[in-house]
């Protein structure tokens, strides 16, 4: 089974700045199979990237994903009141295992 | 539409069995795999497993091989989710999602998200 780990596992930033988050594979994955999803409290999941660099519908551009082999990354530029939340890697190649997650929290 | 529809939560005590449900509408059910996603409140999300409900192809994650059926009822758009024997650590909300992409070899995340069924298990 892949596992995807994410760093840092909390981010403190401001309103306005700019965060970078990270997803490491255990073993090299297409990168046409990383997507990163978004999670607000009691809320479900929801789909930011697939194919480690394309924004799924209606996403805006502060969201952009890189990334190959086993690095990836989530970047967020120009961070929203609405953009603090847990922010989860997936790998869907195949099988399917998520990151543990990283939290961007109001700084 | 696309929509997923969950079961209500569920209080269960160790050892009972349970069947959480995912009705589905909107869209060719067969033809589209449907995954399970445990997350323990205020944890991170873990796959459970995929079915491929037109021939029911199902793929456990290796933490829950043994551990849970995952089965579907093409007649009703159904997906379910089966336990025979709870246990506390099962406490957890399970969230039923489709993937995108119709047919069998499509290997793409997941776009719609049931609203998730709590599952608490306790003496």
């Amino acid at each position: 089974e892949i596992v995807l780990t994410q760093s840092p596992g909390t981010l403190s930033v401001s309103p306005g700045e700019r965060a970078t988050l990270f997803c490491r594979a255990s073993q090299t994955i297409n990168s046409i199979h990383l997507a990163w999803y978004q999670q607000k409290p009691g809320q479900t999941p929801r789909l930011l990237i697939y194919g480690a660099s394309s924004r799924a519908s209606g996403i805006p551009d502060r969201f952009s994903g890189s990334g190959s082999g086993t690095d990836f990354t989530l970047t967020i530029t120009r961070l929203e009141p609405e953009d603090f939340a847990v922010y989860y890697c997936q790998q869907y190649g195949g099988s399917v295992t998520f990151g543990q997650g990283t939290k961007i929290e109001i700084k | 539409e696309v929509q997923l529809v969950q079961s209500g939560a569920e209080v269960k005590k160790p050892g009972e069995s349970l069947k959480i449900s995912c009705k589905t509408s909107g869209y060719s059910f067969s033809h589209f795999w449907i995954g399970w996603v445990r997350q323990v409140p205020g944890k991170g999300l873990e796959s459970v497993g995929l079915i491929y409900p037109a021939d029911s192809d199902v793929r456990y994650s290796p933490s829950f091989q043994g551990q849970v059926t995952i089965s579907a009822d093409t007649s009703i758009d159904t997906a379910y989710l089966h336990w025979s024997s709870l246990t506390a650590s099962d406490t957890a909300i399970y969230y039923c999602a489709r993937r995108w992409g119709i047919g069998k070899v499509s290997q793409n995340p997941y776009d719609f998200w049931g609203l998730g069924t709590l599952v608490t298990v306790s003496s």
